[in-house]
């Protein structure tokens, strides 16, 4: 059985701080993908990344898969009260039938002003 | 709409009751997910139809959760004889296609379910 591993599980921070949450496995995933929920909302696709060592930039915040695409992170430089919300990674494999992403547990995030 | 729509958006049960969930996908999306969400933790996998295949039911708990897809579009997950445990936000979600990197799954905002 895949398992992600997600850390922190609760982050409290001020505004302007920097922040990097880590998502782990010991299984490699042809992909992994960062979501932000809000409350009362499903999850929504911030970014996908596919290839070992890559890295994504969105506004103020850097995506990175691990070489061995077990393992990514996600960094918010200068957070922002709208950065409030719980993130969610998800690994995926392609091809055959299965077609579920296995989610992490999520990281709560929240930024005060 | 042009977004995945689940109804009802909260249901309240009791104990042994049987509880239908609905979901309509997104107009031409082929693939439409299960998910179960316990409160403030990830999503847990359910079922997944993709096309006319057989669904992947892999994810399901136990036997008393089922769903069917009719006409490749509309989805309905029952739980029948409801626990406690069994309560939950249950997230529906479409992609145009199987999973792939370029094939993004959109999300409802999710029935809650509240069995008493």
């Amino acid at each position: 059985t895949q398992l992600l591993e997600q850390s922190p599980q609760f982050l409290s921070i001020q505004e302007g701080e920097n922040l990097t949450v880590y998502c782990n496995s010991s299984s490699v995933f042809s992909s992994l993908q960062w979501y932000r929920q809000e409350p009362g909302e499903g999850p929504v696709l911030l970014v996908t990344v596919v290839t070992g060592g890559e890295v994504k930039k969105l506004k103020r915040l850097t995506f990175q898969f691990g070489d061995a695409r077990k393992d990514s992170s996600l960094h918010i430089t200068a957070a922002q009260t709208g950065d409030t919300g719980l993130y969610l990674c998800a690994g995926a494999n392609y091809g055959g039938s299965q077609g579920n992403l296995i989610f992490g547990k999520g990281t709560k995030l929240s930024v005060k002003p | 709409g042009a977004g995945v729509s689940q109804s009802p958006s909260n249901k309240v049960t009791e104990k042994g009751k049987d509880v239908e969930l609905r979901c309509d996908p997104i107009s031409g999306h082929t693939a439409l997910y299960w998910y179960r969400q316990s409160l403030g933790q990830g999503l847990e996998f359910l079922i997944y139809f993709q096309g006319n295949s057989a669904p992947d039911k892999s994810g399901l708990p136990s036997d008393r959760f089922s769903a069917e897809r009719t006409g490749g579009s509309v989805s309905t997950l029952t739980i029948q004889r409801t626990q406690q445990e069994d309560s939950a936000v249950y997230l529906c979600a479409s992609s145009f296609g199987r999973l792939s990197s370029y094939n993004e799954q959109f999300f409802g905002p999710g029935t809650r379910l509240t069995v008493l």
